[in-house]
């Protein structure tokens, strides 16, 4: 089971870009969601794709948006890059079908600098 | 609403030593409570979790035990190793949607 796959690992953009990042779940899982995580702070949850929709969403703004495919892989985009968007992106899966308490299960990350 | 307050950091303790980290919650609902476990350069691994109160989670000598009367979930581990230095995250979560993180507490063991 090769577990949560995160690409690419590292990548440097300039302010202004766009970015696209992918995460392919956890086999069996059918559930992704997608955390920032600044240095030296908690992941904040960004949003949550389910059955190729986003069923919840954080406090992010618009530039950050989404997609869930079929086979339950999902990318992360965000437009606009500014500086503060520098942070470790990490993905999620689990089983959830809408039920509660389900382990989540982490990717490596994808390390995203934006200069 | 949902968050959870960490022992600020960083923690550093000789081997062998008796390991006690702090945490607290404040949840809307009924939280099932987590500790997770970031090594240096990797993603979060599941390390213990509780689903309700009194629950005791257990793994790889560490455990912590659901607290409802004092909202907290306490992390403890009886003998340090220098292999368990790493970042722990204390986290909730009352709906399995959202996960909400503490800041993270980076423990060194020295030998």
């Amino acid at each position: 089971d090769a577990g949560v796959t995160q690409s690419p690992t590292h990548l440097i953009k300039t302010r202004g870009q766009q970015v696209t990042l992918r995460c392919s779940p956890k086999s069996g899982h059918d559930t992704v969601s997608w955390y920032q995580q600044a240095l030296g702070q908690g992941p904040q949850f960004i949003f949550q794709y389910y059955e190729e929709e986003e069923r919840q969403r954080g406090n992010f703004p618009d530039r950050f948006s989404g997609h869930q495919f079929p086979n339950y892989s999902s990318e992360l985009n965000v437009n606009a890059l500014l500086l503060g968007d520098s942070a470790l992106y990490l993905c999620a899966s689990s089983s959830n079908g809408g039920r509660a308490y389900t382990e989540a299960f982490f990717g490596q990350g994808t390390r995203l600098t934006v200069v | 609403g949902n968050s959870v307050t960490q022992m600020e950091g960083p923690v550093t303790l000789s081997e062998e030593a008796f390991l006690t980290i702090n945490c607290t919650y404040t949840a809307t609902g009924y939280p099932s409570l987590f500790w997770y476990v970031q090594y240096p350069g990797e993603g979060l691994q599941l390390l213990l979790k509780a689903t309700k109160a009194d629950d005791k989670g257990s793994n790889k000598g560490f455990e912590a035990t659901y607290r409802k009367e004092t909202t907290s979930f306490h992390l403890e581990k009886g003998s340090v190793q220098v292999s368990d230095s790493a970042v722990y995250f204390c986290a909730l979560t009352t709906t399995g949607n959202q996960f909400y993180f503490g800041t993270g507490t980076s423990l060194t063991v020295i030998p």
